[in-house]
């Protein structure tokens, strides 16, 4: 039982360049989320998913976009890659509105 | 729109202190409320959450916070700490029937031997 998985862990681009961030959970929730995480800020969502078919923007969408590719797996696309998007990308699930988030292990992005 | 402050950036304390790490939400409706810690290099898990109740929520680790209503508050307690509980803390918030939920930006609490 895995969990909340993401892949890459590491990952340097180019400016311009592109990449796909995966996430993929065995744990059965309907809800799926992608935060950014940069010092001082906390944690900002950038986009989520309610349930399987649907996505919408968080705080910070701007330069992202997301599929949710079925109930297990949500992924977030950089179409072209930023240094402002330098950060720690976690993705988390949750089964309902008022219940605890679990979060993945983060992948670390730097893009020069 | 939903908020929270969490007053302090990082809080140092000797090992076997006590400590409290604040934290203060803005909402207009009944909330839920979390405790998150981030160890280095993970994500974030749970320490403890309200939703409804008792005011005093006790979590992992030793850990409680009390839910004050009147001074909108959210404030995490530990009586004795140990180096292990060095680590980023984060309080969130939410609302019954809310898609989102917003965090604080982080207190960092450094125990020193």
């Amino acid at each position: 039982n895995a969990g909340v998985t993401q892949t890459p862990k590491f990952q340097v681009l180019k400016t311009g360049q592109s990449m796909t961030l995966q996430c993929a959970q065995d744990m059965n929730h309907n809800s799926m989320y992608w935060y950014r995480q940069d010092p001082g800020m906390g944690l900002r969502l950038i986009y989520y998913s309610a349930s399987e078919g649907t996505t919408d923007k968080g705080e910070v969408p701007n330069g992202y976009n997301v599929s949710r590719l079925n109930k297990r797996e949500f992924s977030l696309r950089l179409e072209s890659a930023a240094p402002s998007q330098t950060s720690v990308y976690f993705c988390a699930t949750t089964q309902g509105w008022a219940y605890e988030q679990y979060f993945g292990p983060g992948t670390r992005l730097t893009v020069t | 729109a939903q908020s929270v402050t969490q007053l302090d950036s990082q809080v140092p304390v000797f090992e076997e202190a006590p400590v409290e790490l604040r934290c203060n939400y803005s909402s207009s409706v009944s909330v839920y409320l979390f405790w998150y810690v981030q160890y280095p290099n993970q994500g974030l898990q749970l320490l403890l959450k309200y939703l409804s109740g008792s005011t005093l929520v006790k979590g992992i680790n030793g850990f409680e916070a009390e839910f004050n209503k009147s001074q909108t508050s959210f404030h995490l307690r530990k009586p004795s700490v140990h180096i292990s509980d060095t680590a980023e803390y984060f309080c969130a918030v939410t609302k019954k029937g809310y898609q989102k939920v917003t965090f604080g930006i982080g207190t960092k609490l450094q125990v020193i031997p």
